[in-house]
């Protein structure tokens, strides 16, 4: 079975501090898709990011950077220089083969990260 | 390109009553989800389809809950009848294929009095 593990319910910093957020997936499927989607206070899912398997790259957009890393089955999402538009709940999310061999995701708690001015 | 859009944003009503939420996906999209968002469970996956099939309806949590989708631009769910245990947020959700992004529409706020 598809599992996410969000394990920081809450996190709060100060503007301009980085902040790192932590996921942790389980799967058997040797072909996966992992992703972070932001959910912002007026309550909207916007994706962020995409990754799959058998890209271990590290990738960086903008303020915004990510750490797949499949030795320790995690997709950690870090944000530079924090601002107070980045508070949102942020969700890592799996997708692996459902019935029928297409792929649901399957969605993590969401860490609520709070950036306070 | 307009986005997914579901209708309506918000919707109060008495418990028993029937709910119907709507759902137009993104043109082009063959792949439609349905979720609800709780405090207690979180976002949770109730359906989806694949070129208006339904795939896997394992996450509907009861008989009184329904989706269809007739044709490619449009998908209801629907409650009937509808408990205080059903308020949450319901998203829908569209992608072009199984391994790409799905986009989110901006939710219908359900309240069961």
């Amino acid at each position: 079975a598809q599992k996410v593990t969000q394990a920081q319910t809450e996190i709060s910093v100060v503007e301009k501090e980085d902040v790192t957020l932590d996921c942790v997936y389980e799967t058997r499927d040797t072909t996966y898709y992992l992703f972070w989607y932001k959910q912002p206070p007026s309550g909207e899912l916007v994706f962020l990011i995409r990754r799959n398997s058998f890209d271990e790259q590290n990738e960086i957009s903008g303020r915004y950077s990510w750490n797949f890393q499949k030795s320790t089955s995690s997709f950690n999402f870090t944000i530079t220089a924090s601002q107070v538009v980045d508070s949102a709940v942020y969700f890592c999310a799996l997708s692996g083969r459902g019935k029928g061999g297409n792929t649901p995701l399957v969605f993590g708690k969401g860490t609520r990260l709070s950036v306070i001015a | 390109d307009a986005g997914v859009i579901q209708s309506p944003r918000h919707e109060v009503t008495e418990m028993g009553q029937e709910v119907t939420l709507r759902c137009k996906p993104i043109s082009g999209h063959d792949y439609l989800f349905w979720y609800r968002q709780t405090m207690m469970r979180g976002l949770e996956l109730l359906i989806y389809f694949n070129n208006n099939v339904p795939i896997d309806d394992s996450g509907m949590p009861e008989d009184r809950f329904s989706a269809k989708m007739p044709n490619a631009s449009f998908s209801t769910l629907k409650i009937q009848p509808s408990e205080p245990r059903d308020s949450a947020v319901y998203f829908c959700a569209s992608s072009s294929d199984r391994n790409q992004p799905q986009h989110f529409g901006d939710g219908t706020r359900l309240s069961i009095l």
